[in-house]
This record gives structure tokens, C-alpha cells and sequence, in this order.
């Protein structure tokens, strides 16, 4: 029933490590993005993904890549973990672009 | 790229006052402004949106304004209640379909 779901809610790991997230959304949208948001709540777009184009926000450092297997979901992984990249990651669909956004739960990371 | 900047930070009302939120953007070309509500652990969601073919928006007790000379645009809650006590972002488009979001202003309702 959920529209848009991530898993894990939580993940906690060393720096260094490499990592990944899910996200799957059943709303039939073509957009999917990647979000992260800090500890001060700045929400900051990462990735704009839908079937023909991948656009990276200039400041996403090139440890995080999106992946996509299919329509329905757009992962995250993350490469050579680093503190700053704690924060709640957040992943987003619409119907085309400029739309509403249709947010997941969230991912809180903490790296150690 | 776009720049949103989002005043104020922290806003504190009575029950039943109003409160105004306001932004500003950068990229004359946008033309798609949204606001987003977010309660403390939750996600956001959207609670309304404007397009820059109109100047004002309203549902129930929300309404948005934007005034594209000035490359500004306003969230305006009325009859706030304590349920309304969150965090609100604005966004602009950057580059096409990417939304950048302002710095999130802290709604507090007090009874």
C-alpha cells in the first residue's frame, strides 16, 4: 500500500564502508529522485533520474551513484563512507517532472 | 543555478493568528513553486503548489502568492491551529526537473 518505501530505515556504519539503499515506488511515476537532508533540515536535491536521463546535482561528490533496475526503483550506493554523510537520505517520485513529489519515509545514516 | 532563500527561519504565532512564510528565487525561467510540510520524524509532503501562469493559489485555509516581478512568492496560513506546527519548505526549479529547496522555516502554534 505504501507509494514510495525504503529500506532501511535506519543504517549505522564505519567510515569507509560502502553501502546502499533501496527505494521502490508503486505509483506508476516516471521521476524518481535522491535527496539528503541534514542535521540543520537543509533538504538538498542529489539525483534526478527518470527512463532517459540522469541528472547529478553538481555538489554530490562522485561516492554516490544511483542505480536503477528498472522503472520502479532508483537505489543509492554509496562508496568509501565518510561522517559528513550522515543525515536522513530521502527518495522521491512524481509524474514527469515538476510535479508533486511523493517523498519515502526516510533513511537516517550514521557513519562512525 | 537557482538560489531560494526562505525567511523566516523560526516563526512562533498564537492560535487562530496568521503566519506568512516568504521565498525569493533567482532564475527568472522558473515556473513551478511549491511548498512542503514536514512534521517532526516524518517526510515531506506537499501541501500546495503554483504555477507561473497564476499569482495566487488558495485552499482552505492555505493560500500561496507569487509575484514574478519581484521573483518572490508567499505561503499564507490562516486560522492556524496547533496541528499546523512543523517545518515548511518552498522550492524553484533548478536545471529543468530538479527541485532546490529554501532553508525550511519552523512553524510553531501555540494554544
Amino acid at each position: 500500500d505504501t507509494a514510495v518505501s525504503q529500506t532501511p530505515k535506519y543504517l549505522v556504519t564505519q567510515m569507509g564502508n560502502d553501502k546502499s539503499i533501496k527505494c521502490e515506488q508503486n505509483l506508476g511515476h516516471d521521476t524518481m529522485y535522491w535527496y539528503k537532508q541534514d542535521s540543520k533540515k537543509f533538504l538538498k536535491i542529489m539525483f534526478s533520474y527518470n527512463n532517459k536521463e540522469l541528472i547529478i546535482n553538481e555538489t554530490v561528490p562522485n561516492r554516490f551513484s544511483p542505480k536503477s533496475p528498472d522503472k520502479a526503483h532508483l537505489n543509492l550506493h554509496i562508496n568509501s563512507l565518510e561522517l559528513g554523510d550522515s543525515a536522513v537520505y530521502f527518495c522521491a517520485s512524481s509524474q514527469e517532472s515538476l510535479n508533486e513529489q511523493y517523498f519515502g519515509p526516510g533513511t537516517r545514516l550514521t557513519v562512525t | 543555478g537557482e538560489n531560494v532563500e526562505q525567511h523566516p527561519s523560526t516563526l512562533s504565532v498564537q492560535e487562530g493568528d496568521s503566519a506568512v512564510i516568504k521565498c525569493t528565487y533567482s532564475d527568472s525561467a522558473s515556473n513551478y513553486f511549491p511548498w512542503y510540510k514536514q512534521e517532526l520524524g516524518k517526510r515531506p509532503q506537499l501541501i500546495i503548489d503554483i504555477r507561473s501562469n497564476v499569482g495566487e493559489k488558495k485552499d482552505q485555509r492555505i493560500a500561496v502568492t507569487l509575484n514574478k516581478t519581484a521573483k518572490h512568492f508567499s505561503l499564507h496560513i490562516t486560522e492556524t491551529q496547533p496541528e499546523d506546527s512543523a517545518v515548511y519548505f518552498c522550492a524553484a526549479p533548478k536545471r529543468g526537473n530538479m527541485l532546490t529547496f529554501g532553508g525550511g522555516t519552523r512553524l510553531m502554534v501555540k494554544p
